[in-house]
């Protein structure tokens, strides 16, 4: 059974400071995915990470898989309030998704 | 990119009757579709995943009879939840594939059941 692991699960910061989530996976996976919920929304996709090594940016945010360490990242650069959100990682396997439990970031002023 | 269309967005519904929400793709054809749970401030379980044309497949510990499932097209599908309950009350969100943009998903439904 794949199992997907966030952490942290909660995460408040200053705005402008810096920091990683991390995402552990138990299995191979052909593709990991991160998304933003924000709160009584839905999911938005923010990256798909296909290889080892890849890395995208986008804005503040930057993503890279290693697949070798089952390890994926989500970092997040001079942290705005506007990033505020429930960020959560996917993994792919045998055609279906797993979820990690979601990391809550308040970025405070 | 791609577009998931979803309703309703919310729905209150009194115990013991049934519930469909509807889940379209807007811009492209979606052969395979999925079904997510998410309770309050938890993560999304899968519940089901949804094929065109022959039965979906459901995630072990999801009752069959309860949540109907129904892919008739290649861009709808439908979930019904019948006979609700309180407990079944949840935010529910459907997804599907497209390629390399990876997966959308729909805005989700809110139901409520009193």
């Amino acid at each position: 059974e794949l199992k997907v692991e966030q952490n942290p699960l909660f995460l408040s910061m200053q705005e402008g400071k810096n920091y990683t989530i991390y995402c552990n996976y138990s299995t191979t996976s052909d593709r990991l995915y991160w998304y933003r919920q924000d709160p009584g929304k839905s999911l938005e996709s923010l990256f798909v990470l296909l290889s080892n090594g890849a890395v995208k940016q986008e804005g503040r945010l930057m993503a890279s898989l290693d697949t070798k360490a089952r390890l994926s990242t989500l970092h997040i650069t001079a942290a705005v309030h506007d990033l505020s959100a429930t960020y959560f990682c996917a993994v792919r396997n045998a055609g279906k998704s797993t979820f990690g439990d979601g990391t809550t970031l308040t970025v405070k002023p | 990119g791609a577009v998931v269309s979803q309703h309703p967005s919310w729905v209150i519904c009194k115990s013991g009757t049934s519930v469909k929400i509807e889940c379209r793709s807007l811009d492209f054809q979606a052969t395979t579709m999925f079904w997510y749970r998410q309770f309050p401030k938890q993560s999304l379980m899968l519940m089901a995943t949804s094929n065109e044309g022959s039965k979906a497949t459901y995630e072990q510990g999801v009752e069959k009879d309860k949540f109907l499932i129904n892919h008739a097209s290649l861009t709808l599908s439908t979930l019904t939840v019948t006979s609700a309950h309180p407990e079944d009350s949840s935010f529910y969100i459907c997804s599907a594939e497209q390629g390399a943009y990876g997966y959308t998903f729909g805005s989700g439904t809110r139901l409520t059941v009193v």
